[in-house]
């Protein structure tokens, strides 16, 4: 079945660091992926998607690119910030269907 | 456009006892979705509805979970008896039917707490 690996946390970075979070999928066909991020207390909030092959989707500074080769959509920032701090997970979907999480990824930003 | 209402949005019960979570989704929003996510890991599907169908219960525990949505707009998940284990947010989420997006939108969640 389809399912999402991403990497373990905490990350823990200063302000202004380059930022990676590694996540691959397995699938069959062609899924959209997503990033969803959840800050303290709240509910979880579309952070950006790719729909195909070779899209970027990008969102507040953060990047993903849907790598089909290497089933990946790693999200990246440039440099973040303490209001960057919340649980990022990395999901899946095929049309008509529930998205699949992986089990998230909590980064802390200090300054 | 409105969010996704969830209520209540926390709630502490004895195990055994029964509770009740309301969801209304985005106007317009035919598949309406419940999730699961315990501390410390990602949601997990529990009933996905398309209208006032269900497309996919398979990772509910129907002897202690329900759901229904009677009219295909809102919907009510309740737990009962429930356990410790339960112990969990309950999201709520909603999408539209058509498009090749796919976007889901959640729900601010309602918490759980069986002690």
């Amino acid at each position: 079945g389809n399912s999402v690996t991403q990497m373990e946390g905490p990350v823990t970075l200063s302000e202004e660091a380059f930022l990676t979070i590694n996540c691959t999928y397995t699938a069959t066909g062609y899924p959209s992926l997503f990033w969803y991020v959840q800050y303290p207390g709240e509910g979880l909030q579309l952070l950006l998607k790719a729909t195909k092959a070779d899209d970027k989707g990008s969102n507040k500074g953060f990047e993903a690119t849907y790598r089909k080769e290497t089933t990946s959509f790693h999200l990246e920032k440039g440099s973040v910030q303490v209001s960057d701090s919340a649980v990022y997970f990395c999901a899946l979907n095929q049309a008509g269907t529930a998205l699949i999480f992986g089990k998230g990824t909590t980064l802390s930003v200090s300054s | 456009e409105a969010g996704v209402a969830q209520s209540p949005r926390y709630k502490i019960i004895e195990k055994r006892q029964s509770v009740a979570f309301w969801c209304n989704p985005i106007s317009g929003h035919a598949t309406l979705y419940w999730y699961q996510q315990i501390l410390g890991q990602g949601p997990k599907l529990l009933i996905q509805f398309q209208n006032n169908g269900v497309v996919d219960d398979s990772q509910l525990p129907k002897d202690r979970f329900s759901a229904e949505r009677l009219k295909g707009v809102d919907s009510t998940l309740k737990i009962q008896p429930a356990k410790l284990e339960d112990s969990a947010v309950y999201l709520c989420a909603s999408s539209p039917i058509r498009g090749v997006e796919n976007t889901i939108y959640f729900g601010e969640g309602s918490w759980l707490t069986v002690v």
